[in-house]
């Protein structure tokens, strides 16, 4: 199984500032790694697929990026909503393992 | 609209056998793969396996291999999750989602159901 990695697996922050969260792969993945956002005592929702393409409806403010094995989830200006946990998962082959989980809190 | 509805909550115990369902609508059910995700409590995500109901091909992640049964009924559009012997670690939130495309890789989960509990206790 590929292994996924996140970092850091907790983040505290304030409204308005930006924030980065990596995912590590185990073996390159090429570009086929995902994000979801999960609120407390909710399904997660699609973030980016791809590495880098915005599911639609998503704020411009999330944007990914990284080819290979290093990714990261990047979330500028951020509001009141995007406090949450964000999960990685890769699909380059079965099982499409998910990194940890990344706790962004309010500050 | 891509709507997923799952089973409501169940409560069990040790030994017991359960299934629980997500049934599709919105879209064409045969054509896009159908996952179960884990979520014990307080816990991350993890991707237990996945079914494409055209021809029922399904795939385990090894950490569920044997422990749960994929199925589907396309005449219902309807997917199932079960166990034949549960235990207290199966205790958890279970989640249906289905891909965006017929692939299996190169993929991502596109909707999800809004989760099954499922509480294994004594």
């Amino acid at each position: 199984d590929i292994q996924m990695t996140q970092s850091p697996s907790s983040l505290s922050a304030s409204v308005g500032d930006s924030v980065s969260i990596t995912c590590r792969a185990s073996q390159s993945i090429v570009t086929y790694l995902n994000w979801y956002q999960q609120k407390p005592g909710k399904a997660p929702e699609l973030l980016i697929y791809s590495a880098s393409a915005l599911q639609s409806g998503v704020p411009s403010r999330f944007t990914g990026g990284g080819s290979g094995t290093d990714f990261t989830l990047t979330i500028s200006s951020l509001q009141p909503a995007d406090f949450a946990t964000y999960y990685c998962q890769q699909s380059y082959s079965a099982p499409h393992t998910f990194g940890q989980g990344t706790n962004l809190e309010i500050k | 609209e891509v709507h997923l509805v799952q089973s409501g909550a169940e409560m069990k115990k040790p030994g017991e056998s359960l299934k629980i369902s997500c049934k599709g609508s919105g879209y064409i059910f045969a054509n896009y793969w159908i996952g179960w995700v884990r979520q014990m409590p307080g816990k991350g995500l993890e991707w237990m396996g996945i079914i494409f109901p055209g021809d029922s091909d399904t795939r385990y992640s090894p950490s569920f291999q044997g422990q749960v049964t994929i199925s589907v009924d396309k005449s219902i559009s309807t997917a199932y999750l079960q166990w034949g012997s549960l235990k207290a670690s199966d205790t958890a939130i279970y989640y249906c989602a289905i891909y965006s495309s017929n692939w299996l890789d190169k993929n991502w989960f596109k909707s999800w159901g809004q989760g099954t509990l499922v509480t294994v206790s004594s």
